[in-house]
Order: C-alpha cells, then structure tokens, then sequence
C-alpha cells in the first residue's frame, strides 16, 4: 500500500508570491491534515479536511488555505509569501480522523524556502 | 492557548539503559495523548497512543498518562542505537486519531550511546 504522497518535495519561491502544494492520502484515507514544522515553533496544525469539507483549523492567517478533492486528494495553498512562512509543511491522512485507534500517517513533506 | 511542553534536550542514554522522556499539557481537557518518533529529515511516526490515566506497553515502550498532574511519559526500556531520534509528544482535545488537530511539544533529543 502506497504510503501518503506530497509534492514537491522541495520548493523555492520569492516573497509576495503564491504556491500550491500537493497531498495524496493513503488510499481509503479521507481525512487528510496539514501541519507546518519550523525549529522555531515545531510542528503546528494548519487545517484538516474530510469529505472536501474544512471540519478543523488551527491559528494560521488566512494566506493559508486548503482544499480536498472528491479522491480526498488535498492541495495547500499560501498566497503572498513571507520570509517566515519558510518550514517543512506535512500532510498526514487517516481513515476517518474520529476513531480512537486510529493513527494518522505522514508523508515526506514539502521543503518551502521563500527568498 | 493549548501548551505542550518537553525538555528539548539533548538526552543521552547508554546502549540497554531505559530512556524515560517526559511531557507536560496545558489544557485539562485533553483526551488523547500520542507520542512521535522522528529520525533527521524524515517525517514523524506514531510509536504509542493513549486515552486513560496509566501505563500502556507495546514491547519495548510504555506510555504512562497522568490526567491529574497533566502528565505524560514515554519509556523506552533496552535503548538501542536506532532508537536516537526526536520525540514528539502531541495531545488532542478529542478521543480519537487526532485529525481535529495535535498541538505538538517541540520533542526531546534522544541519543542512545553505543
């Protein structure tokens, strides 16, 4: 079973511009979470979407946002980047996001440097 | 403000001693408790859950969960070389897998010395 795909696994763009990353979740995953890591900060959730609905966000300006496809296929956009914006952004899908032994799998993540 | 605490370390543990790390939280309302393991450059992995006050083991883990001190321990017995990675402690408002969002600590070094 293929694990919980993102790309690019690298990216690197300029302050004021937008990006879109990419997530595909484990298959039969429809819950799919988006998380930023940072030294700084470590690792802090950006939202999470099950059945192309928004159902939990976290404290992140609204630059960030997210959308889910009808295969649960998730894509993060940011737009008007900044300098700090710069982090590891991880996507991670579970089946349904509600059980209580479910486990929530993450992929590789997407390296954003912004210049 | 949810909080989630963690010595940031590093810890170091001779080979076959047990690593105990540590993580306190904030918010008294926290239901579920889960503890990462992430290696350099890699994504983080679940290696234990848990939902009640006291102590789950899973082979050479146990988790130790104390809602009364907002308390919540990981010890790994035997500690093996590929056992140095960062540890994660994450905790969840909800009783289930955590996709209504973990506030994470900033995770413990761990270095296990050969």
């Amino acid at each position: 079973k293929a694990g919980v795909t993102q790309t690019p696994r690298y990216l690197i763009k300029t302050r004021g511009q937008q990006v879109t990353l990419s997530c595909s979740p484990i298959s039969g995953h429809r819950s799919v979470s988006w998380y930023q890591q940072t030294p700084g900060q470590g690792l802090q959730f950006l939202f999470e979407y099950f059945s192309e609905t928004q159902r939990n966000k976290g404290n992140f300006p609204g630059r960030f946002s997210g959308r889910q496809f009808s295969n649960s296929r998730s894509e993060m956009n940011v737009s008007t980047l900044e300098l700090g914006d710069s982090a590891l952004y991880l996507c991670a899908s579970s089946y349904s996001g509600g059980g209580t032994n479910e486990k929530l799998f993450f992929g590789s993540g997407t390296q954003l440097s912004v210049l | 403000q949810k909080e989630v605490e963690q010595n940031s370390g590093p810890l170091s543990v001779p080979e076959g001693a047990i690593a105990s790390l540590n993580c306190t939280y904030s918010d008294r309302g926290s239901q579920s408790f889960f503890w990462y393991r992430q290696y350099s450059g890699k994504s983080p992995e679940l290696i234990m859950s848990i939902y009640s006050n006291g102590d789950k083991e899973d082979g050479r883990f146990t988790a130790q969960l104390n809602k009364a001190s907002q308390y919540v321990s990981l010890l790994i017995r035997d500690s093996q070389p590929s056992d140095s990675a960062t540890y994660l402690c994450a905790v969840s408002l909800l009783s289930g897998g955590g996709a209504d969002g973990l506030t994470f600590g900033k995770g413990t070094h761990l270095i296990i010395q050969p």
